[in-house]
């Protein structure tokens, strides 16, 4: 099956470094990806829509320029979180459709703590 | 407000017990996701739903939504402690293929 892979699983960064995350499809070609936000206790929070080649479409209240995402290629997507602050500490998911159907993949996440 | 509403919130139920968890849309849902999430980790896909009357079943656990395509609902039979975690609900309403969520159910299984 497709499978969806995210890089770091867990990050712990300093307040105002940036922190990229990666968001690969490992055996289809994704032609959009979504990045998620879950806040504890909540459910997740589509951030954006990225399709390949193009810029990514932010939802409302999301910041555009703190919130960067690329995606260059069809196996690849990342998002980065610029200047971090602790109030970005939360759980990032992505998740990736391809050209087959519309099936929507989810990776399994990483876990950014701001200190 | 929210589009998806999942009930119940918490659900605590005894060992070798059946359960059901709903997940209610006002709009039609063109795809249906049942996801598994244990604490701190990431979410396990379920099944996905997208006919009207579909029903799909792994091991204990049977997803089901219904014709009108607004409400799906996940039964476990028999249920272990390892079907401890919060079920999820995403859906697709408006075929754009990204999801919104229900908020969750907390499940706990005593032995």
């Amino acid at each position: 099956g497709a499978v969806v892979s995210q890089h770091p699983s867990r990050v712990i960064c300093k307040s105002g470094t940036s922190v990229k995350i990666e968001c690969r499809s490992l055996d289809f070609q994704a032609t959009t990806m979504f990045w998620y936000r879950q806040f504890p206790k909540q459910s997740l929070m589509l951030m954006a829509t990225s399709n390949e080649g193009s810029k990514a479409t932010y939802e409302q209240g999301v910041e555009k320029d703190k919130f960067l995402i690329n995606h260059a290629s069809l196996t690849l997507s990342t998002l980065t979180v610029t200047s971090a602050h602790p109030e970005d500490s939360s759980f990032y998911i992505c998740s990736a459709t391809g050209t087959v159907s519309d099936t929507q993949y989810f990776g399994p996440g990483t876990r950014l703590t701001v200190l | 407000s929210q589009e998806l509403e999942q009930s119940p919130q918490s659900l605590i139920v005894q060992e070798g017990k059946n359960l059901t968890i709903n997940c209610t849309s006002s709009k039609t849902l063109y795809g249906l996701y049942w996801y598994k999430q244990k604490y701190g980790e990431g979410l396990i896909f379920l099944m996905m739903l997208q006919k009207g009357g579909e029903e799909k079943s792994h091991e204990k656990i049977t997803a089901k939504l219904d014709e009108k395509k607004q409400q799906s609902s996940l039964h476990i039979t028999a249920s272990q402690p390892s079907h401890a975690g919060i079920y999820l609900c995403g859906a697709d309403i408006k075929s754009q293929g990204n999801l919104i969520f229900g908020k969750g159910t907390k499940l706990s299984v005593k032995p």
